[in-house]
């Protein structure tokens, strides 16, 4: 069974500054996506980035980056400039081809003015 | 665009009472359809899936159903509530990559 970890259940960071979200995953597949999502105390679900495991590029989405280790089986996210509205949980979560996603258990990033 | 709606937005319900939670999408024709389950402080626990009209999955073993009357709209359904189905519910869709939600919805039930 495929699972995600996500290791630090809570961040936090300076306004401005940057921070790193770590993400693991267990799978012997050799084709799937990653992402990350955010959900802000609203609990609406939101995409932040998306990574396809055949492209090498890491995906990058204004201020969000990913460092998408395949052979590590790693995926973290990176957020420059953090800002206030950073503020959330964050859910990285795993998919192959078929229809479930299985996600981590979530990191809380707070933002300190 | 497509947009996902979820209603009501919040319910408290008493134990043993039925329950109807409604998602439909818009803007897109033949979506997969999802419905998970957020306890509090813990990640997305799939419960439904549907591929088309009236072809539902389920994940996880339990006192709800799922229905898809429609292509756009799929319900979550009980017919008597457990205190233990108190949480916050999230329909989703895709067409095969990454997932939309809805804004979801609090259950509690008492």
């Amino acid at each position: 069974a495929q699972t995600v970890t996500q290791s630090q259940p809570e961040m936090s960071v300076q306004e401005a500054e940057t921070v790193t979200l770590s993400c693991t995953y267990d799978t012997s597949e050799s084709d799937y996506y990653l992402f990350w999502y955010k959900q802000p105390p609203s609990r609406q679900m939101i995409l932040v980035i998306r990574q396809e495991a055949y492209k090498q590029q890491n995906a990058t989405e204004n201020r969000f980056s990913v460092n998408f280790q395949k052979a590590a089986k790693s995926f973290s996210l990176k957020i420059s400039d953090s800002q206030l509205g950073d503020a959330a949980m964050y859910f990285c979560a795993y998919r192959p081809g078929s229809y479930q996603l299985t996600f981590g258990k979530g990191t809380k990033l707070s933002v300190i003015p | 665009s497509q947009t996902i709606h979820q209603w009501p937005a919040t319910l408290v319900q008493p134990v043993g009472s039925p329950l109807s939670l409604e998602c439909t999408v818009e803007g897109t024709s033949n979506p997969n359809l999802y419905w998970y389950r957020q306890a509090a402080g813990r990640g997305l626990q799939l419960l439904f899936y549907s591929v088309g009209i009236g072809q539902i999955s389920s994940e996880v073993p339990q006192n709800l159903s799922a229905s898809r009357p429609q292509d756009r709209q799929f319900i979550l359904s009980s017919k008597k509530l457990l205190l233990s189905d108190s949480g916050f519910y999230l329909c989703a869709w895709d067409r095969g990559r990454e997932q939309f939600f809805g804004p979801g919805t609090r259950l509690t039930v008492l």
